[in-house]
């Protein structure tokens, strides 16, 4: 089966820039999703098809993915930022989800 | 605006079967222009995929799941309905149902989550 790598926890200043990786074999021949979620709420998705934001998402969110890691970029990061981040692929007709990165926002 | 909202037991005890059902509201089911998900929380927060229905009636199941997991439709009552049979303490978790377009491939909209406990 195939499976997602995310690192465990990213930390990040105010205003800088995080990056959170989603490891998978040749990632870059799929297409990525990412979820963020705060505690309590259901996951909301920032990113879908790699790159592409779904209506409403800041463009301080974008993605990128190529070869066997795919990048969530978090630009300018404001305290809202902190909550989990999970990647996302359809391997054939099975979703995967990455075990998700706790952002923290110092 | 549609809207999903899980509902069901909040307390099993092992070897039954979980029955979960997400209606619909602001839109129909029955539009094959969308795919309906559940989609899983355990404890420790890594999401697991369990199933999709899509074109009214067609389903796929996540191969670790797929001998115990139905995904049915109730076009009458505009809900989608989820059944775990055989559960154990593994089964824990908060259950969401997720819908997502064919254009985008993406489950966009969520319910709120029904938590279930298996004890």
């Amino acid at each position: 089966s195939y499976e997602l790598t995310q690192p465990l926890s990213v930390s990040v200043a105010l205003g800088q820039t995080a990056s959170i990786s989603c490891g998978g074999n040749n990632i870059g021949n799929k297409n990525v999703q990412w979820y963020q979620q705060k505690p309590g709420q259901a996951p909301l998705l920032l990113i879908y098809a790699d790159s592409r934001r779904p209506h409403g998402i800041p463009e301080r969110f974008s993605g990128s993915n190529s070869g066997n890691t795919a990048t969530l970029t978090i630009s300018r990061a404001q305290v809202g930022d902190e909550a989990d981040y999970f990647c996302q692929v359809w391997d054939s007709t099975t979703g995967v989800f990455g075990p998700g990165t706790e952002v923290t926002v110092l | 605006q549609v809207g999903l909202q899980e509902s069901g037991p909040g307390l099993l005890r092992p070897s039954q079967t979980l029955s979960l059902t997400c209606t619909v509201s602001g839109g129909s089911i029955r539009s094959g222009s969308y795919y309906y998900n559940w989609i899983r929380q355990a404890a420790g927060n890594r999401l697991e995929w369990i199933g999709r229905m899509y074109s009214v009636g067609r389903t796929d199941y996540n191969p670790s799941l797929k001998n115990r997991v139905i995904i049915s439709v109730d076009m009458s009552k505009n809900q989608l309905s989820l059944e775990l049979s055989s559960v154990t303490a593994a089964d824990t978790a908060v259950y969401y149902c997720a819908r997502m377009s064919s254009s985008i491939m993406a489950p966009d909209v969520w319910g709120q989550g029904t938590t279930v406990i298996v004890s």
